[in-house]
């Protein structure tokens, strides 16, 4: 089966700049997950979707980063405006449902913010 | 935050040996799962654990849990060089819906 998709890769911005990152999932997988990773750290949740309603998100900053997930498949996730401790990378991961179930990460968005 | 914390911050073995990495946490949880991340990509799912098992094996790897210490340990028998990577322990917690608190990871090196 095809894997969860991402792009771009890397994406470089100024600071005060928005930027959006796209995820395709694993067909028929209900549960979305963006991460946030910062060089040397675990991932982080950001947001958590199920379909394409929002299950928890509450550790996204929701004054600059907003997130949505259309028809229950794609989702983006966009930063406005860009701070310089946005630097990380931007992970989507998905699940075929909400419990006991491992996640499969995409490769994920390299951001850089300048 | 991070629930979990990973034992130790790095290691560097040389191929066959064995490798062992250690994970506690802080809260009740349903399951503890260990994903590998290779420079530069996603993570990769090794072995999802229940609150209710105590041990669990997949080919070289062998998962122990101990929910009285909170305690999680990774071992990966006969280690190669592929072997080298970020190793991550991740919570979800009780009533967590399958969230998932990822601990600070395991930087191993595994040398010719």
């Amino acid at each position: 089966e095809a894997g969860v998709a991402q792009s771009p890769r890397y994406k470089i911005i100024e600071k005060r700049q928005s930027v959006a990152f796209w995820c395709n999932p694993i067909s028929g997988h209900a549960t979305l997950y963006w991460y946030q990773q910062i060089l040397g750290q675990g991932p982080k949740l950001l947001i958590q979707f199920q379909n394409n309603g929002v299950v928890d998100d509450s550790q996204l900053p929701k004054d600059r980063f907003s997130a949505e997930r259309l028809k229950g498949v794609d989702s983006t996730l966009k930063i406005q405006p860009a701070k310089l401790e946005d630097s990380a990378v931007y992970l989507c991961a998905s699940s075929p449902g909400p419990s006991n179930q491992p996640q499969h990460f995409g490769d994920g968005t390299r951001l850089s913010i300048l | 935050s991070q629930q979990g914390e990973e034992d130790p911050q790095a290691l560097s073995i040389q191929e066959g040996e064995n490798a062992t990495m250690n994970c506690s946490y802080k809260t009740s949880i349903n399951n503890l799962q260990w994903y590998r991340q290779n420079s530069g990509r996603g993570l990769v799912h090794l072995i999802l654990i229940r609150s209710n098992e105590r041990e669990k094996h997949s080919g070289r790897l062998r998962v122990t849990l101990d929910t009285s210490k909170k305690s999680s340990s990774l071992l990966i028998t006969a280690s190669r060089a592929a072997d080298t990577a970020s190793y991550f322990c991740a919570t979800d917690a009780t009533g967590g819906g399958n969230k998932l608190t990822f601990g600070t990871g395991t930087q191993l090196k595994v040398e010719l």
